[in-house]
């Protein structure tokens, strides 16, 4: 069955440093890959997405995620983190070739941390 | 400005009681989706429609009822067979292009059970 992996529940850091927030993906072929960020109480904006072409991917707010076909990957990236990125984040995965199922598969979340 | 409204912000639900949240969509989007949050459990599809008049269910679909009869609208009826209502509920809209769609999201309706 297809899933989606997050397998950091919970992350801190300190405001300036990198951040990267790993996902995983069980899936036949090359999925449609998605990162949103939701604040506490807030809907989920989209940071992200990959569809095909170049597996490095820019975002909003600083983010980039790269695709790793090897590895089932699409992890989450930010070079110096701010304040304001603490938040919730999400993976999502679509299915290409899931017939009418237009179903996202989604991830548990990171809860991103960040220290002053 | 283009987006995606849900109201009422909080919504409180006595036993036995139907509630309905609504979901209002300008940006022309045909499919409709609405979510069930719970901590630590991530999303869970309750509902979707990609066009008026359909819908199919989601995941978790027991204890919801929908209606699309407008493309702007998909209200979600919380009915009282529903016997743990309180979370934090979202609705997504989309444009159906083929399968390369994504998703947007309003900013959520959280309900209290009282």
């Amino acid at each position: 069955a297809q899933s989606v992996t997050q397998p950091d529940i919970h992350i801190t850091v300190s405001e300036g440093a990198s951040l990267e927030l790993r996902c995983n993906y069980s899936y036949g072929a090359t999925p449609y890959l998605f990162w949103y960020v939701q604040s506490p109480g807030q809907g989920l904006q989209l940071l992200l997405k990959y569809f095909s072409g170049d597996t490095l991917v820019q975002g909003i707010k600083g983010f980039e995620a790269e695709f790793k076909r090897s590895q089932s990957s699409f992890n989450l990236r930010k070079p110096s983190v701010h304040w304001s990125d603490a938040a919730e984040y999400f993976c999502a995965v679509g299915l290409p070739n899931a017939g009418n199922n237009r179903k996202l598969i989604w991830g548990l979340g990171t809860s991103l941390a960040v220290n002053p | 400005d283009g987006g995606i409204t849900q109201s009422p912000k909080y919504l409180f639900r006595k036993e036995g009681q139907n509630v309905t949240l609504s979901c209002e969509q300008n940006l022309n989007h045909d499919a409709m989706y609405w979510y069930r949050q719970d901590p630590g459990q991530g999303l869970r599809l309750i509902y979707y429609s990609q066009i008026v008049n359909d819908f199919q269910k989601g995941d978790i679909a027991e204890g919801y009822s929908v209606s699309r009869e407008k493309k702007e609208s998909f209200p979600l009826t919380v009915t009282s067979a529903q016997k743990n209502p309180t979370a934090f509920y979202l609705c997504a809209s989309s444009e159906a292009r083929g399968r390369r769609e994504t998703q947007y999201f309003g900013p959520g309706t959280r309900l209290l059970v009282l």
